[in-house]
């Protein structure tokens, strides 16, 4: 199983500002998926990188997936008080069980961000 | 459409109380999935279905976690006893996969059980 690195773990900035988080890994991911998650709810999909090399902007978030399909980074331009939230990559494997291939997803461990008005 | 149902909430319960979880997936959905959650931390594998086969319970502690999705649809997951280190948000999500092999579609999320064990 991959093991997830996620930097930094706390992120506490003010509004307007621009950050980055990063994820990475040793191993190389089939694919990997972008999280956001606010307390006391369940995390929801931001965006899906496949392609080493992909770039994907999702309004001011821009995400990137390594060309060696081992890492990537999740930036914000412009920071608001609404992307407060902990971010979570997860990277895809193969997985096999019973002779079927399946996709298995490892979370690493998230990054909190808080962005003051 | 209906999201990823969950319940309880929230449960408190002491320690070597028996406590279960139930979930409704997104109908049609073929894949669930029981996560473990400690606070400010990444969801970590308990079980995976595909329909109504745990294909990886390899992460699952069987000594007092117990899980089944007997219909393929709906889902229980129980612990007994539990123990103070199980206090967690304990998650489930569903996925559709329209064959295997392919790359893990989005999981949708139910908004989790907080289960506090003192």
């Amino acid at each position: 199983t991959q093991l997830l690195e996620q930097s930094p773990q706390f992120l506490s900035i003010q509004e307007g500002e621009n950050l980055t988080v990063y994820c990475n890994s040793s191993s190389v991911f089939s694919s990997l998926q972008w999280y956001r998650q606010e307390p006391g709810e369940g995390p929801v999909l931001l965006v899906t990188v496949v392609t080493g090399g992909e770039v994907k902007k999702l309004k001011r978030l821009t995400f990137q997936f390594g060309d060696a399909r081992k890492d990537s980074s999740l930036h914000i331009t412009a920071a608001q008080p609404g992307d407060t939230g902990l971010y979570l990559c997860a990277g895809e494997e193969a997985f096999y069980a019973g002779g079927t291939s399946y996709g298995k997803l490892t979370f690493g461990q998230g990054t909190i961000l808080t962005v003051h008005p | 459409e209906a999201g990823v149902v969950q319940s309880p909430r929230y449960k408190i319960i002491e320690k070597k109380q028996p406590v279960a979880f139930w979930c409704n997936p997104i109908s049609g959905h073929n894949t669930l999935y029981w996560y473990l959650q400690n606070l400010g931390q990444g969801p970590e594998l308990l079980i995976r279905y595909e329909n109504e086969e745990a294909v990886d319970d390899s992460q699952l502690p069987k000594d007092r976690f117990s899980a089944e999705r007997l219909k393929g649809v709906d889902s229980t997951l129980k612990i007994q006893p539990a123990e103070l280190g199980d206090s967690a948000v304990y998650l489930c999500a569903s996925s559709f996969n329209a064959y295997s092999g392919g790359n893990t579609g989005e999981l949708f999320f139910g908004e989790g059980s907080r289960l506090t064990v003192l």
